[in-house]
């Protein structure tokens, strides 16, 4: 079946370092992929999101870019904040009508000043 | 909008009870999903739902969770009964339209069973 695969955290970074979490996926057709982001004590929040290949998306300065050939959705941030804390997901959501939407495990990412 | 509304928001409970909780979507949307995060297991689908209908439960660990959705604006999740390892934050999320538009998520609700 589909599935989401992210790199195990947590990821500790200063203030104004460059940020990678790395994301592979598995799926038939051609899905949706997504970033969301978790603070804490609340619900998941999209972050971006591209829906076919080589699209990228991209949103308070994080991207990420939607590669068929690898099959990956690496998130990146040039510059990151402390108030980029916080736990991030990789999601799929399949290609078929009822769109069953999966998360990999979650990265947490703490970034110090 | 409100956005999805779960609740309660906490729940404590002795192992043997029966747990409900409650979820309501956005109004417009026609994807319900059931989730449970843990520390060990992440964020797991558990059901979802679409146009009321459920479309896959392979994810709901044992005949002890059941869901429903008796209309387009109210699902429940039940456990019955409950143990100790049921004990996680269960979120509810919706969406409109295709898979290509984002879920929204509710605070969750977090459970402990005693």
């Amino acid at each position: 079946g589909d599935s989401v695969t992210q790199m195990e955290g947590p990821v500790t970074l200063s203030e104004e370092a460059f940020l990678t979490i790395n994301c592979t996926y598995t799926a038939t057709g051609y899905p949706s992929l997504f970033w969301y982001v978790q603070y804490p004590g609340e619900g998941l929040q999209l972050l971006l999101k591209a829906t076919k290949a080589d699209d990228k998306g991209s949103n308070k300065g994080f991207e990420a870019t939607y590669r068929k050939e690898t099959t990956s959705f690496h998130l990146e941030k040039g510059s990151v904040q402390v108030s980029d804390s916080a736990v991030y997901f990789c999601a799929l959501s399949d290609g078929s009508n009822t769109g069953k939407l999966i998360f990999g495990q979650g990265t947490t990412l703490q970034v110090k000043p | 909008d409100a956005g999805v509304i779960q609740s309660p928001r906490h729940e404590v409970t002795e192992m043997g009870q029966e747990v409900t909780l409650r979820c309501k979507p956005i109004s417009g949307h026609n994807s319900l999903f059931w989730y449970r995060q843990t520390m060990m297991r992440g964020l797991e689908l558990l059901i979802y739902f679409n146009n009321n209908v459920p479309i896959d439960d392979s994810g709901m660990p044992e005949d002890r969770f059941s869901a429903k959705m008796p209309n387009a604006s109210f699902s429940t999740l039940k456990i019955q009964p409950s143990e100790p390892r049921d004990s996680a934050v269960y979120f509810c999320a919706s969406r409109q339209g295709s898979v290509v538009h984002e879920a929204f998520f509710g605070q969750g609700t977090r459970l402990t069973v005693v």
